[in-house]
């Protein structure tokens, strides 16, 4: 039972550019959520995607983005690059119909340098 | 989300149980308590869950008061291998057609270091 996979691993970009991280949930999970999570603090939710659609949101800017596919799989994407969003993404996928007995699933994140 | 109150760091002694504790003195009937780790770099891993009662898995045990304001997590043997940052987190227990409950608010936590 394959778990929370994320891509890319690590990746560097400079400031301006824009970026696109992935990520396919637990098998048998329909909900996907993104946070990050800079150095030294606790992960900060970014905003959550079920049905395609984008379901709440966190206090960020509109530079972030994202896209929910009909196979459940997710994006993010940031616009405009700054140096302060250099940190760890992490997805998490859950089942939108069973909180909250059911697990949320993390994967191991893509590290993101903006340089 | 009821915030919580957790220490900022812990040190515990290899084999020896590690007790971290929680608060969560706003706590609302409906929200459980979980509890996440985070080893360096890697993303954060379930490890229990509770609402009123005490509960025991493989990896740890959740001990909650009585009034549920607070909650400490028991690793009965610490190893080398549970050095990691601890969460605790309330989560609201909404039952159907919202995802409302997938959304984890995390504070700072606890940087739990076991040594030899």
């Amino acid at each position: 039972d394959a778990g929370v996979t994320q891509s890319p691993t690590h990746l560097i970009k400079t400031r301006g550019q824009q970026v696109t991280l992935r990520c396919s949930p637990k098998s048998g999970h329909d909900t996907v959520s993104w946070y990050q999570q800079a150095l030294g603090q606790g992960p900060q939710f970014i905003f959550q995607y079920y049905e395609e659609e984008e379901r709440q949101r966190g206090n960020f800017p509109d530079r972030f983005s994202g896209h929910q596919f009909p196979n459940y799989s997710s994006e993010l994407n940031v616009n405009a690059l700054l140096l302060g969003d250099s940190a760890l993404y992490l997805c998490a996928s859950s089942l939108w119909q069973a909180p909250p007995k059911d697990t949320i699933y993390f994967g191991e994140g893509s590290w993101l340098t903006v340089v | 989300d009821a915030k919580t109150t957790q220490p900022t760091s812990m040190d515990c002694a290899e084999g020896r149980a590690a007790n971290l504790p929680c608060n969560h003195s706003t706590i609302s009937g409906n929200e459980y308590v979980y509890w996440y780790r985070q080893i360096h770099s890697q993303g954060p891993q379930y490890i229990i869950h509770g609402l009123k009662n005490n509960e025991t898995n493989e990896m740890a045990s959740l001990i909650i008061t009585e009034d549920r304001k607070s909650s400490t997590l028991i690793l009965p043997h610490a190893t080398l291998r549970d050095t990691a940052v601890y969460y605790c987190i309330v989560r609201v227990a909404d039952n159907l057609y919202t995802g409302t409950a997938s959304k984890l608010t995390f504070g700072t936590g606890t940087r739990l270091q076991v040594t030899l």
